[in-house]
């Protein structure tokens, strides 16, 4: 168990650029969850993955944002036409099925939209 | 929609005190979950203590405890014997028990507690 690993883990662009994001879960996990985390915020819910079927969206995922996860396995959160107010970190977190479960984060993307 | 409030955006401790952190939350439901996560400067946030609703007793871990009121809607984080380590952002979290389908169990967050240390 390596834990939930996300690349990179900085990314400065300029407005306008298009941004993706990795994030490898850990392995037995066929759930996994992106949160945004803004300055002096808590992290807040962006998307869902059970396996490869995105099954939950938050509204804060406007269409600028997209996210996959082929093969139930890594994931990837791209951002297109990046604006200054999509600057916050980007956590990745994976879990097991069930009522119980625990989600484990990674350690984060940080993007600075000049 | 459930909330979490976290009203004490910054605490300090002296070393090898004791400091409470506290949180309440709003919810219509009455099976959920509670944590607590910690998230050092510049590191990945971890779990720090659980606690199910169902269960009367509070949780439990090593230094760490909770004060689980289901009435009161409150879920305080004590620590004990502080350490230098133990400095950190302190996120409070809630998530429904039970969703439907194949539903996601998202968290909730307050907007966390910084904890210092001082030697």
């Amino acid at each position: 168990d390596t834990g939930v690993s996300q690349d990179p883990r900085h990314k400065i662009t300029k407005r306008g650029q298009n941004v993706t994001f990795r994030c490898d879960p850990i392995s037995e996990h066929n759930r996994l969850y992106w949160y945004r985390q803004t300055l002096g915020q808590g992290p807040e819910f962006l998307t869902y993955f059970q396996n490869e079927a995105q099954l939950e969206k938050s509204r804060l995922l406007s269409d600028r944002f997209s996210a996959e996860r082929p093969k139930g396995s890594f994931s990837t959160l791209e951002i297109q036409r990046t604006e200054q107010g999509d600057s916050a970190m980007y956590l990745c977190a994976s879990s097991t099925s069930g009522r119980g479960e625990t989600q484990y984060f990674g350690p984060g993307t940080r993007l600075l939209v000049l | 929609a459930q909330t979490v409030t976290q009203s004490q955006p910054e605490m300090s401790v002296q070393e090898a005190e004791t400091v409470t952190l506290s949180c309440t939350y709003d919810t219509s439901e009455s099976d959920y979950y509670l944590f607590w996560y910690k998230q050092p400067p510049s590191r990945q946030m971890i779990l720090v203590i659980r606690q199910e609703a169902y269960k009367q007793q509070n949780a439990t871990e090593n230094r760490f405890s909770v004060n689980f009121q289901k009435a009161a809607k409150s879920f305080s984080l004590k620590i004990s014997d502080s350490q230098l380590g133990d400095a950190a952002m302190y996120f409070c979290a809630y998530r429904s028990a039970i969703v439907p389908g194949a539903g996601s169990y998202q968290l909730t967050f307050g907007k966390g507690t910084k904890l210092s240390v001082i030697p």
